[in-house]
């Protein structure tokens, strides 16, 4: 099982830019929930989908979308990217009622 | 929403002693409080968890507390070696519908040798 698995592991972009970062679940899971880390801090949720839905979103404006495939695989794209939007962005994916695992995640640096 | 405070930032500890960190959430509706460990350039990895009708869990070295009344929850790691160096961060239900989480701001530990 390669758990969950992310994609690509560094990018670099320039302000203004749009990113799309990918992430494959771990085998059986189809939640998958996005994070984004800020350095020194504690993950922040950004959003969760579940059967190619957004279930549940945190506080971040609409620069932030996503998408789940039927495959349960999922796509994070921020628009207009902005200094402050480098940091490390996690995926985590769980079946249904249980705990998150979490990938390695992308490190986003915006120049 | 949840609001999740953990405590210290930093710690320090001898390889063998004990290690304790301690986190406070605000919601008493929360049923489920994880915790995770992060290696650098790696994700959290989930290393306990505690549901709330329960009021304490171990696993080897590693053990969790859970106090409903106060609303804080512990994690305790006996026999500390230098490989449980890592920042820890504790995590309680967010609302609404999901299985997601607010997290605390994360605590380093570092074990001497």
């Amino acid at each position: 099982d390669a758990g969950v698995t992310q994609s690509p592991t560094h990018l670099i972009k320039t302000r203004g830019q749009q990113v799309t970062l990918r992430c494959s679940p771990k085998s059986g899971h189809d939640t998958v929930s996005w994070y984004q880390q800020a350095l020194g801090q504690g993950p922040q949720f950004i959003f969760q989908y579940y059967e190619e839905e957004e279930r549940q979103r945190g506080n971040f404006p609409d620069r932030f979308s996503g998408h789940q495939f039927p495959n349960y695989s999922s796509e994070l794209n921020v628009n207009a990217l902005l200094l402050g939007d480098s940091a490390l962005y996690l995926c985590a994916s769980s079946p249904a009622g249980r705990p998150a695992f979490f990938g390695q995640g992308t490190r986003l640096t915006v120049v | 929403g949840e609001n999740v405070e953990q405590h210290p930032s930093t710690l320090s500890v001898q390889e063998g002693d004990s290690a304790v960190i301690k986190c406070t959430y605000s919601d008493s509706a929360s049923n489920y409080f994880p915790w995770y460990k992060q290696e650098l350039g790696k994700g959290p990895q989930l290393i306990i968890d505690i549901r709330s009708n329960v009021g304490e869990k171990k696993d080897q070295r590693i053990a969790v507390t859970l106090n409903k009344t106060a609303k804080h929850f512990s994690l305790h790691i006996t026999e500390t070696q230098p490989e449980d160096s890592a920042v820890y961060f504790c995590a309680a239900p967010a609302r609404g519908r999901g299985q997601n989480f607010v997290f605390g701001p994360g605590t380093r530990l570092s074990v001497l040798p």
